[in-house]
């Protein structure tokens, strides 16, 4: 079955970094994901499309401050020099043959 | 530039139906494969539906197989789904999304999202 783990929180200081985590299910490793991010009460924002060789294509006006990678079955999403607008729920998204799966989402709070 | 725009939301009985429509514009619509996304308050995304450029492959969510129809006007720039049998476990914002799978390059892009409200 085609699953996505991701922790519920994160925390960070503002101007440090953040490495978040998305986990394929047994199986699934080869699979792309595609990140995205939830500020809060606004609709989710394309982040980028992460292969599993660590190749990734990002959205429109996404900084540069947000840069994908990836080990195995897991896909990151490594956010530099935190800012205070990067408080949000960040969301990974994936495929199956028919059908899309999404992770929980974690819920990133900048200190 | 790419804008997703949904229309279409509102509060209805259970039982009740509702159509949701996307208008889309900044992007050649009937190149690219469209979704409907939806996430009940305070909790995750859901995946509802997906359907082809063409209209001629779909799927959905098991919860909403029977009950609800996605659907495209090409044409239009439009992408509809059509609710029926309405229950209160429908009730959240509805988005429609442009989520590129196998296109090199290719971005994704959401809407801004219409809520969905399902109460007597």
């Amino acid at each position: 079955q085609l699953v996505l783990t991701q922790s519920p929180s994160a925390s960070a200081s503002l101007g440090a970094s953040v490495r978040l985590t998305c986990t394929l299910s047994s199986g699934h490793s080869s699979y792309a994901i595609v990140w995205h991010q939830q500020q809060p009460e606004k609709g989710p924002r394309y982040l980028m499309k992460l292969n599993s060789d660590g190749s990734h294509n990002k959205g429109d006006g996404i900084p540069d401050r947000f840069s994908g990678s990836s080990s195995g079955a897991e896909r990151y999403l490594t956010i530099s020099s935190l800012q205070s607008e990067d408080e949000a729920d960040y969301y990974c998204q994936t495929w199956g043959n028919t059908f899309w799966v999404f992770g929980g989402g974690t819920k990133l709070t900048v200190l | 530039e790419v804008h997703l725009v949904e229309s279409g939301g509102g509060l209805v009985q259970p039982g009740g139906s509702l159509r949701l429509s996307c208008a889309a514009s900044g992007f050649s619509f009937s190149s690219w494969s469209m979704s409907w996304v939806r996430q009940t308050p305070g909790k995750g995304l859901e995946w509802v539906a997906n359907i082809k450029e063409d209209g001629s492959d779909i799927s959905y969510v098991d919860s909403v197989k029977g009950r609800f129809t996605i659907s495209r006007d090409n044409a239009k720039n439009s992408l509809y789904l059509q609710m029926n049998s309405l229950r209160a476990e429908d009730t959240a914002v509805y988005y429609c999304a442009r989520i590129p799978r196998y296109v090199v390059g290719a971005t994704g892009y959401w809407g801004q999202g219409t809520l969905v409200t399902v109460s007597s």
